[in-house]
């Protein structure tokens, strides 16, 4: 049918706060799920990413946490930046296959 | 190490045109992914090529179609232009083993008049 757009679920923090972006995922084979950044002009970087025998993983001030149960997804940017505004995109993939399904995206405006 | 880089950037077409859009990896990477990105529908997997081989095809049809080259390299062709297939194209690159992330490109932003 007719695209209507996507609505992107919109956060709003102020610079040094810390954010989390939630996602939640539809395929329960999934093992293997990635974060992208994604700024305006430019294609999705990649943040930080974790399989499904973790629930946990941290990097460079980004935590990204995975409950297999409910099929969530989180994560969470301390002490936000400036810099940090940006689309965030989950994905998922079934491991040993390269296809990844992206969730809508969520657009993280930092307040100054 | 070079990221991923496509050609053009942009490209304006007209309806019932063809177009090719160009990939190269990262160097390394025997992967390459095509998506689709547009304000209704988001990313959409488009076909994974792997060693010049299509491994995986997403839901479109057969006027979108891609190809490896031996050095990785991948294009991908559009034929018979439709307004809806105005987008931005990406290409992302990876080692193709299905547990190591894709990176990509900045894309190709093609506009159908």
């Amino acid at each position: 049918g007719e695209s209507v757009g996507l609505h992107l679920p919109t956060l709003s923090v102020q610079e040094g706060d810390n954010s989390i972006i939630n996602c939640a995922y539809s395929n329960s084979a999934s093992d293997y799920f990635i974060w992208y950044k994604q700024e305006s002009g430019k294609g999705p970087q990649f943040i930080i990413d974790i399989r499904s025998n973790m629930d946990k993983r941290q990097g460079q001030r980004v935590t990204v946490l995975l409950n297999k149960t409910v099929k969530h997804l989180s994560l969470q940017i301390a002490a936000t930046q400036p810099g940090d505004s940006a689309v965030y995109f989950c994905a998922e993939r079934d491991f040993g296959n390269e296809k990844l399904t992206f969730g809508t995206g969520t657009r993280l405006t930092i307040i100054p | 190490k070079a990221g991923v880089t496509q050609t053009p950037r942009y490209l304006i077409k007209t309806r019932g045109q063809q177009v090719t859009l160009s990939c190269s990896p990262i160097s390394g990477h025997r992967s390459v992914s095509w998506y689709q990105q547009t304000p209704g529908q988001g990313l959409q997997f488009l076909f994974e090529y792997f060693s010049e081989t299509q491994r995986n095809k997403g839901n479109f049809p057969g006027r979108f179609s891609g190809r490896q080259f031996s050095n990785s390299r991948s294009e991908m062709n559009v034929s018979t232009l439709e307004l809806g297939d105005s987008a931005l194209y990406l290409c992302a690159s990876s080692l193709g083993s299905g547990n190591s992330p894709l990176h990509f490109g900045n894309g190709t932003r093609l506009t159908v008049t």
